[in-house]
């Protein structure tokens, strides 16, 4: 069990567009879930964290009207990168964590997105 | 201020052969550790989790250890093969708190 899925897995959009990533858990119920930007050779760099119901609280520096969260439901939330730049490429990643199941974070495969 | 430090930053092996990485952190309260592994363009998944009073734990050819005293982590991988070539992440989570904090990661790359 603990399975996280991420729809698109790649995704190739023009500058000055938005795009939707959505992250889901399919067999547990997730009150919190975890945005991540990683760029090539680096590690995970939490962008915000959702629960749901709720507004997401974003780490410093990010921009929370570029990347707008949604978290409605608790098996899906949405990342939506808005007005996207060439410098907003990167590899997306979430994660959630089950209810009640202590603080252990299931991953999602990630998000290739690329601006061109 | 919570942090966690891995080492070495890359490492290239044979396969066959054994390699350890290492992670030091300063998190506190511990609560627990977590060995990934990331694939390149995949997300972490998770290899080990030990908590304090654990000091070994093994997942096949993996096997972690922890000395909660000096707050140190090892990794060993055992009789590497080509598909260990990875990114290895170490991720200490903090008492009272549901965010971890992530090391840079190992890049280990298994040779033939």
């Amino acid at each position: 069990g603990a399975v996280v899925s991420q729809h698109p897995s790649r995704v190739i959009c023009k500058s000055g567009t938005s795009v939707k990533i959505e992250c889901r858990s399919l067999d547990f119920q997730a009150t919190t879930m975890f945005w991540y930007r990683q760029f090539p050779k680096q590690s995970l760099m939490l962008m915000a964290t959702s629960n749901e119901g709720s507004k997401a609280t974003y780490e410093q520096g990010v921009e929370k009207d570029k990347f707008l969260i949604n978290h409605a439901s608790l098996t899906l939330s949405t990342l939506t990168v808005t007005s996207a730049h060439p410098e907003d490429s990167s590899f997306y990643i979430c994660s959630a964590q089950r209810a009640g199941g202590g603080n252990e974070q299931y991953f999602g495969p990630g998000t290739r997105l690329t601006v061109t | 201020k919570n942090q966690v430090e891995q080492s070495p930053q890359s490492l290239i092996i044979l396969e066959g052969k054994n390699c350890t990485l290492q992670c030091n952190y300063t998190v506190s309260p511990f609560s627990n550790l977590r060995w990934y592994k990331q694939d390149t363009g995949r997300g972490p998944v998770s290899l080990t989790i030990m908590t304090f009073s654990e000091n070994t734990k093994s997942n096949g050819r993996y096997t972690a250890t922890l000395d909660a005293d000096t707050k140190q982590s090892s990794l060993h991988i055992t009789a590497s093969q080509l598909s260990d070539s990875a990114s290895y992440i170490c991720v200490v989570s903090a008492g009272g708190s549901y965010i971890p904090t992530f090391g840079r990661g190992t890049s280990l790359i298994v040779h033939p």
